[in-house]
């Protein structure tokens, strides 16, 4: 069956540091993945999206990469602060007609001052 | 509106009761998603609209689960004979295309529900 693993352990890290959150998934060939941000009590937010052809993505100081040999996309934040305490989700999308979306469980990140 | 709107936002039943949870999207948008999402996950998918149309529903748990969009517009997902373990949150998004292939999904705040 399909797999998306994300972090399960909360990550703090100091501000000012690069934070990197993994995804890895299994028994999948995703057309594309997504990354979101959720705040407590709020729905996911988008951030960013990386095709399967894509090796990486950027976004001011958000940075994705997408290794569809290891299964496995990464979720750099740099130059972290405290406002980018928050769950960040990976989500596929598989093209099996329809593009469903597959959720990954989420990784809590805290930023310390 | 200017985002995807959930009401109720929070909605408490007792077992065995019926509920409706409604969803309004983005206007225009014609992609609309249900997920459930419980305590320290990720969203689950339940049910996808292209339209008026359920194009995917692989996700709904059981026949008690329902959803409709009559008019491509305003979504209704509805519970028959609640129990205990569908208390989550329901979380409804829109995009602007379902078939496309890199849309962004934009979200609501979701009903929580609870059922007693």
């Amino acid at each position: 069956s399909q797999k998306i693993e994300q972090n399960s352990e909360a990550l703090n890290i100091q501000e000012g540091k690069t934070a990197t959150l993994t995804c890895n998934y299994t028994n999948y060939s995703p057309a594309y993945l997504q990354w979101y941000r959720q705040d407590p009590g709020r729905g996911p937010v988008f951030l960013l999206l990386i095709r399967e052809n894509e090796k990486e993505k950027r976004k001011e100081r958000l940075k994705v990469t997408f290794d569809t040999t290891l299964k496995q996309s990464l979720f750099h934040i740099t130059a972290s602060q405290p406002a980018d305490s928050a769950t960040y989700l990976c989500a596929l999308v598989r093209s099996s007609g329809t593009y469903k979306y597959i959720f990954g469980t989420g990784t809590r990140l805290k930023v310390l001052a | 509106g200017a985002g995807v709107s959930q009401t109720p936002s929070n909605k408490v039943t007792e077992k065995g009761k019926y509920v409706e949870l409604r969803c309004d999207p983005i206007s225009g948008h014609t992609a609309l998603y249900w997920y459930r999402q419980s305590l320290g996950q990720g969203p689950e998918f339940l049910i996808y609209f292209q339209g008026t149309g359920a194009a995917d529903d692989s996700g709904l748990p059981n026949d008690r689960f329902f959803a409709v969009r009559p008019e491509g517009s305003v979504s209704t997902l509805k519970i028959q004979r609640t129990e205990r373990g569908d208390s989550a949150v329901y979380l409804c998004a829109s995009s602007l295309t379902g078939s496309g292939r890199y849309n962004e999904q934009f979200f609501g705040p979701g009903t929580r529900l609870t059922v007693l």
